[in-house]
């Protein structure tokens, strides 16, 4: 079983549409979580922490469930330039300087006219 | 926004030639991060570091190696580049105590 799992996507929806992508983490101690935005081509690039509170950006709304192990990022009203790889990210509990930072596979969003 | 560098941004090369892939960053982030991305495809860890003289390999197993003799400079080394090298190699930093990754803008790699 991977570390991070994210649905396998792609997500392909109409310009206006609330999508949401799901990730699961398979370590309980896991200390961070960020979901990342990769263009085609490009680096990823940080689109929002998360919290165990949740937080909100705009139209962008990401929640963590520690207890299912479970976080979201739901993208309200898409709009074209919304569409790009949603990668979820985890860091472990860091304690030993040789943990590293878990990328999940990244979810596919084309968002249509 | 992070100070991480990564040249050339892109290499042509014919078969068998040595590379040096260079990532270089001015935070003082002790840990590195090399990933080696296809197009469409997930990002795969090929090598990381968690500060001076400490390298690990990564979850994918590669041919390249790194080394890590300045906290600023985490070079990626090819010995004799073959066409199943072509890719694209994304060098990240992270700072200790699991804050987010950052990227350079990464070495898109074409083998002849």
């Amino acid at each position: 079983r991977k570390e991070v799992e994210q649905d396998p996507g792609p997500f392909n929806v109409p310009e206006g549409a609330t999508v949401a992508f799901n990730c699961t983490y398979s370590n309980s101690a896991s200390q961070s979580f960020f979901w990342y935005r990769q263009d085609c081509r490009k680096e990823p690039k940080l689109l929002m922490s998360v919290y165990s509170s949740g937080n909100e950006d705009g139209r962008f709304t990401a929640q963590l469930n520690r207890a299912s192990q479970y976080i979201s990022l739901l993208i309200r009203d898409s709009k074209l330039s919304d569409s790009a790889t949603y990668l979820c990210v985890v860091t472990p509990p860091m304690k030993t300087s040789y943990d590293k930072v878990i990328f999940g596979p990244g979810t596919s969003l084309s968002v249509i006219p | 926004e992070a100070d991480i560098y990564q040249t050339p941004r892109y290499l042509v090369i014919g078969t068998g030639k040595k590379i040096t892939l260079e990532c270089s960053q001015t935070m003082g982030h002790d840990k590195m991060y090399w990933y080696q991305q296809d197009p469409g495809m997930e990002l795969h860890l090929i090598h990381y570091s968690y500060g001076v003289n400490s390298t690990e390999k990564g979850d994918l197993s590669s041919e390249s190696t790194v080394s890590r003799i300045r906290t600023e400079h985490f070079p990626l080394t090819l010995e004799s580049a073959r066409p199943s090298h072509t890719s694209q190699y994304l060098c990240a930093t992270q700072r200790q105590g699991g804050t987010e990754a950052f990227f350079g803008q990464g070495t898109r790699l074409t083998v002849v």
